[in-house]
C-alpha cells in the first residue's frame, strides 16, 4: 500500500527556471512533511520540511507548498542550478512512521 | 546538523556468506534507528526499526532470521545479512531522529552485491 506517491519519476528543467515537483498522499493523519535529496550511492540528506497547519514554507531557493483538502504538496526551486540534479523524496511522517515516496529524478540543464 | 555514519559504503560478498553493516549516530544519542532498503528506480522501503535494549520491529514481509538488528548501545545497531544471496543485493541505509525532532539524519548506505 503506497501511502506517499510521487507520480513522476523523472523531471528535466533549464538552468534558471522553475523545477516543481510533486507528492500525494493518502493517509489523512500524517501531520508533517519532508523532502530529501538524495546523490546516487549515499544516503538521502534533509531539505526541507512542512507542518501540516501550515500551507508554506520557503528557505532560500526551496519553497515546500501543502494542500491538505487535496492531499498533495509540491517543492518547488526557482531558480534552479545544475547542482540540484538529483532524486528528490518526499516522506509523509505520523507518530514517527516516516513513508516516503518513490522518488522524482531531477535534472537541471545548463 | 546530525551525522549518522554507516560503513562500509560498499560490499562484495559471494551468496551464502554474511554481511554486517554498522551504523553509528556520532554526535547525538539515538535510542531509534531505523534500515531502509532501495531497489533501483525504487522508493525507500522501511524494513525494521531499531531499538536500543530491546528486539527490533520487522516490516510486515522482511525475514527477522534473515536480517538480524542488534542495537546494542545508544549510538550503534547494526544490520546483519545473513547467508546472503544474489536477490540480497541492493542499497541498505540507516536512519536516527536526534531528540524527539521530526527529521531523520541518514547514514550514506551501504552498497550490498552478492555474487
Amino acid at each position: 500500500d503506497q501511502q506517499v506517491k510521487q507520480n513522476s519519476p523523472s523531471l528535466s528543467v533549464q538552468e534558471g527556471r522553475i523545477s516543481i515537483l510533486n507528492c500525494d498522499y493518502t493517509n489523512s493523519m500524517f501531520d508533517y512533511f519532508l523532502w530529501y535529496k538524495k546523490y546516487p550511492a549515499e544516503g538521502p540528506t534533509f531539505l526541507i520540511s512542512i507542518s501540516s497547519i501550515k500551507d508554506k514554507n520557503e528557505d532560500g531557493r526551496f519553497t515546500v507548498f501543502l494542500n491538505k483538502s487535496a492531499k498533495h504538496l509540491s517543492l518547488h526551486i526557482v531558480p534552479s542550478q545544475p547542482g540540484d540534479s538529483a532524486v528528490y523524496f518526499c516522506a509523509a511522517n505520523n507518530n514517527n512512521d516516516m513513508r516516503f515516496g518513490a522518488g522524482t529524478r531531477l535534472t537541471v540543464k545548463p | 546538523g546530525a551525522v549518522v555514519s554507516q560503513h562500509p559504503s560498499r560490499v562484495i560478498c559471494k551468496s551464502g556468506t554474511s554481511v554486517k553493516i554498522e551504523c553509528r549516530s556520532l554526535d547525538f544519542q539515538a535510542t531509534t534507528m531505523f534500515w531502509y532498503r532501495q531497489f533501483p528506480k525504487q522508493s525507500l522501503m522501511l524494513m525494521a526499526t531499531s531499538n536500543e535494549g530491546s528486539k527490533a520491529t520487522y516490516e510486515q514481509g522482511v525475514e527477522k532470521d534473515k536480517f538480524l538488528i542488534n542495537h546494542a548501545s545508544l549510538t550503534l545497531s547494526t544490520l546483519t545479512v545473513t547467508s546472503a544471496h544474489p536477490e540480497d543485493s541492493s542499497f541498505y541505509i540507516c536512519s536516527a531522529r536526534k531528540g524527539g525532532g521530526e527529521k531523520l539524519f541518514f547514514g550514506s548506505g551501504t552498497q550490498l552485491s552478492v555474487l
